[in-house]
């Protein structure tokens, strides 16, 4: 199969704190990765696109400067929540694909983020 | 530019009563369609895909949906659900190109009681 973990799963943090998400393909390599915000009850956003070694490409409306991605290998992409603060509270998820494998998306199984 | 419209946000069944969880998308390109299904607290797992060939795609879990290209739909169905298939079911869609970001609905939740 194809495996993505996100760490931490779940994570609570003091407003004007930053934290850092990973997304790891465990048996793949993924050339793109992707990162997506749920809100409660509410369907998946696009924040943006990832590609190894090159700068990530946010959709509009997502502040680059506050959401921070890193795609420094094949298998590792990592999200940056900088000075966070409560209406950052979301569930954070991260896809990755690779050629090879279709044009399929692998889904890690998300990141709750609540910042008091 | 994509869209994906789920024209139900929640649908109430019976157990072992069918059930039709409706997708309409838009756009100008050809696409490839998804559906995804999350349980509470929980990633997104694939359910079905449309790529290309056979427009009736089916799961191992008894769903399947019928790529409409007239009508851009692109329906999830099954004959007859379980209290388990009580979940959030997404469509989404993405052009048919690797590499690209999927376009999903506000998705549709279904639940499955006895």
């Amino acid at each position: 199969g194809a495996v993505v973990s996100q760490h931490p799963s779940w994570v609570i943090c003091k407003s004007g704190t930053s934290v850092k998400i990973e997304c790891r393909s465990l048996d793949f390599q993924a050339t793109t990765m992707f990162w997506y915000r749920q809100f409660p009850k509410q369907s998946l956003m696009l924040m943006a696109t990832s590609n190894e070694g090159s700068k990530a490409t946010y959709e509009q409306g997502v502040e680059k400067d506050k959401f921070l991605i890193n795609h420094a290998s094949l298998t590792l992409s990592t999200l940056t929540v900088t000075s966070a603060h409560p209406e950052d509270s979301s569930f954070y998820i991260c896809s990755a694909s690779a050629p090879g494998r279709g044009y399929e998306q692998y889904f890690g199984p998300g990141t709750r983020l609540t910042v008091t | 530019a994509q869209s994906v419209t789920q024209l139900d946000s929640q649908v109430p069944v019976f157990e072992e009563a069918p059930v039709e969880l409706r997708c309409n998308y838009s756009s100008s390109v050809s696409v490839y369609l998804f559906w995804y299904v999350q349980y509470p607290n929980q990633g997104l797992q694939l359910l079905l895909k449309y790529l290309s060939g056979s427009t009736l795609v089916k799961s191992i879990n008894g769903f399947e949906a019928e790529f409409n290209k007239s009508q851009t739909s692109f329906h999830l169905r099954k004959p007859s659900v379980h209290i388990s298939d009580t979940a959030e079911y997404f469509c989404a869609v993405s052009v048919n190109q690797a590499g690209t970001a999927l376009i999903f609905g506000k998705g549709t939740t279904l639940s499955v009681s006895s």
